[in-house]
């Protein structure tokens, strides 16, 4: 049974600063893996989709990579902003293209 | 453009109360799903759906029901609720009949079992 976990549960950086969130995952026979924010009381957004053939995938101050053989993934925020405050989950979609399997998830606070 | 739309919003059971949570979207998405989120656990799948008339059991699919009879609409059924089932539940939606596509994700429905 695939199983995600995410490290640290929760963040909290100055603004400005650059920061990692991890997820690693058990079973390696992947899709793909994506990265989801989810502001309090709301659903979840997509940000990132990347490939099990990708290493890494790009959006704006956003970065994920994917070492798909040691079962890691990182997002990567560049110059945090406040608006950048919010939960962050991982989902790793299974070989066969059918099911997603999250995370617990990184509640990250950048402070003013 | 509306996207997924749940409904309710909110909603309060008693225990062996039965009823439906609605979910549609206007995107003529095939894949179609239910999750259940608890603190701390992140999101569990419940069931989902590749297309009309076919539906595949989840994570965690028990004391749930669902069915498929349109591409826009996916209802999740509690037959009996039970506090177990106290969560707040999406429904998302992706192109092509496949999990492995961008999901989109409705507002939510919080549910409580008394």
């Amino acid at each position: 049974k695939q199983e995600v976990t995410q490290i640290p549960a929760a963040l909290s950086v100055p603004e400005g600063e650059n920061l990692v969130l991890n997820c690693s995952f058990t079973d390696s026979a992947i899709y793909n893996l994506q990265w989801f924010r989810q502001d309090p009381g709301k659903g979840l957004t997509s940000l990132l989709l990347i490939q099990s053939s990708q290493r890494e995938q790009t959006s704006g101050r956003l970065n994920a990579s994917l070492d798909k053989s040691s079962g890691r993934s990182t997002l990567y925020i560049a110059a945090s902003q406040p608006g950048d405050s919010a939960t962050y989950l991982c989902a790793v979609c299974n070989n066969a293209g059918n099911m997603l399997t999250f995370g617990g998830g990184t509640r990250l606070m950048v402070k003013p | 453009n509306a996207g997924v739309t749940q409904t309710p919003k909110f909603q309060v059971l008693k225990t062996g109360q039965s009823m439906t949570l609605q979910c549609a979207q206007d995107m003529n998405h095939e894949y179609m799903s239910w999750y259940r989120q608890d603190p701390g656990m992140g999101l569990r799948l419940i069931h989902y759906s590749v297309g009309a008339g076919i539906t595949d059991q989840g994570e965690v699919p028990n004391g749930y029901n669902v069915s498929r009879s349109t591409t826009e609409d996916f209802p999740l059924r509690l037959l009996s609720a039970a506090p177990s089932q106290t969560s707040v539940y999406f429904c998302a939606s992706s192109y092509q009949g496949r999990a492995k596509n961008i999901q989109y994700f409705g507002a939510g429905t919080r549910l409580s079992v008394l």
